[in-house]
């Protein structure tokens, strides 16, 4: 079955500090892969999309992501975090055609410690 | 300018009562979904539409009834609200198999 893990529901690192957050998927062939961002009362935002090609892909607000597909992971990373960080961040999978549908996480919820 | 709102933002009513939730999305993507976010923050897919036709419908309970009157609205109306349907409810829009760009979402609070 098609699953997305991620194992932290949540996570608190200090301003400045370097961050990491992980994602295990479960899918019969290597998906398309986002992050998304929710800040609170906010509906939620992409950060980066993994659809094919380099394994590590860049988005918005410095943060980047590693595809491993040995790993089944996609891992979202920031050298350094700040206060505006703060927010719940989801991993999902899919679709991979239009009767397929996105599966998401359960969050990963990031404190940001002054 | 915005790319997809939903209206309205807040929602408190009784048990029992009949509710819609409107959705707009400016972008001119051909597929809308909604989700329902619960309590614990988990986002699940209610429906999908695609150019006004039905395309995803998970185990969602008959009182609730999505209609696209064209592709760029997709309206969720609930029936006989129960406590359980307390939830935020968000509308998204995408161009194809990509990107979705979510709504405000509309918190919903049954009472």
């Amino acid at each position: 079955a098609q699953s997305v893990t991620q194992p932290d529901i949540h996570i608190t690192v200090s301003e400045g500090a370097s961050l990491e957050l992980r994602c295990n998927y479960s899918y019969g062939a290597t998906p398309y892969l986002f992050w998304y961002v929710q800040s609170p009362g906010q509906g939620l935002q992409l950060l980066l999309k993994y659809f094919s090609g380099d394994t590590l892909v860049q988005g918005i607000k410095g943060f980047e992501a590693e595809f491993k597909r040995s790993q089944s992971s996609f891992n979202l990373r920031k050298p350094s975090v700040h206060w505006s960080d703060a927010a719940e961040y989801f991993c999902a999978v899919g679709p991979m055609n239009r009767d397929d549908k996105i599966i998401f996480g359960k969050g990963t919820r990031l404190h940001i410690l002054p | 300018d915005t790319a997809v709102s939903q209206t309205p933002k807040y929602l408190v009513t009784q048990m029992g009562n009949d509710k819609s939730i409107k959705c707009e999305q400016n972008l001119g993507h051909d597929t809308m979904y909604w989700y329902k976010q619960d309590s614990k923050k988990f986002l699940k897919i209610m429906f999908s539409y695609n150019n006004k036709e039905l395309i995803i419908n998970e185990t969602v309970p008959n009182r609730f009834s999505p209609k696209s009157p064209d592709k760029a609205h997709l309206n969720l109306h609930i029936n006989s609200l129960e406590l359980g349907d307390s939830a935020v409810y968000f509308c998204a829009s995408s161009p194809g198999l990509e990107t979705q760009y979510f709504g405000p979402g509309t918190r919903l609070l049954v009472l």
